[in-house]
């Protein structure tokens, strides 16, 4: 099964600042890598699919990198609507796994 | 609009059995892959399961191999997971979602999710 890695688990931010998560995959996915965001108790919402495509209705602040084996999520400026928790997932293989998430809180 | 409405979960004792369903609508469902997803108490999200649009196709993930199985009824528009030889680590939050006609199979649309939970 394919391994995905995402770095940092969590982290504290401010309004403005600009955030990077990485995943990291323990083989390569090509660009088959997709992005998801999930505030709590809700299911989770598509951000970005093929590694860098947004999903229809996501702000541009939002960007998507990679290929192969690591790959980021940068959000330019966050917003207060932006803390949440991010997860990226593999849809090169079965099991299509996702990574364990990173956590965005408030400092 | 796309609807994924799910029903079923519940409370269930260890070794129990449950269904759980996703009624789709607002697209022809027959003509979509579907995921299922589960998300543990605090924890991340974990694939599940997926079945091809003609039902022929299906795969699961090894933490349920054997003891779950996925179907579809797409004269009904929906998707089932029957739950068998269910183990506390199996509570969670299910959830169905929609896999997107393209290369990387992305997930856009998702049920509201059905909380199993296994416990004496």
């Amino acid at each position: 099964d394919i391994q995905l890695t995402q770095s940092p688990s969590s982290l504290s931010a401010s309004v403005g600042d600009r955030v990077t998560i990485t995943c990291r995959a323990s083989q390569s996915v090509s660009n088959y890598l997709n992005w998801y965001q999930q505030k709590p108790g809700k299911a989770p919402s598509l951000l970005i699919y093929s590694t860098a495509t947004l999903q229809s209705g996501v702000p541009s602040r939002f960007r998507g990198s990679g290929f192969g084996t690591e790959f980021t999520l940068t959000i330019s400026s966050l917003q207060p609507e932006d803390f949440a928790t991010y997860y990226c997932q593999q849809s090169y293989t079965a099991p299509r796994t996702f990574g364990q998430g990173t956590k965005v809180e408030i400092k | 609009e796309v609807e994924l409405v799910q029903s079923g979960g519940g409370l269930v004792r260890p070794g129990g059995s449950l269904r759980l369903s996703c009624e789709a609508s607002g697209f022809n469902f027959s003509s979509y892959e579907m995921n299922w997803v589960r998300q543990a108490p605090a924890k991340g999200l974990e694939w599940i399961s997926y079945i091809s649009g003609s039902g022929k196709t299906i795969s699961y993930a090894d933490s349920v191999k054997g003891r779950f199985t996925v179907s579809r009824d797409n004269a009904k528009n929906s998707l089932y997971l029957h739950m068998n030889s269910l183990k506390a680590e199996d509570t969670a939050v299910y959830y169905c979602a929609r896999v997107e006609k393209s290369p990387s199979l992305e997930l856009r649309y998702w049920g509201q999710g059905s909380l199993v939970t296994v416990s004496s």
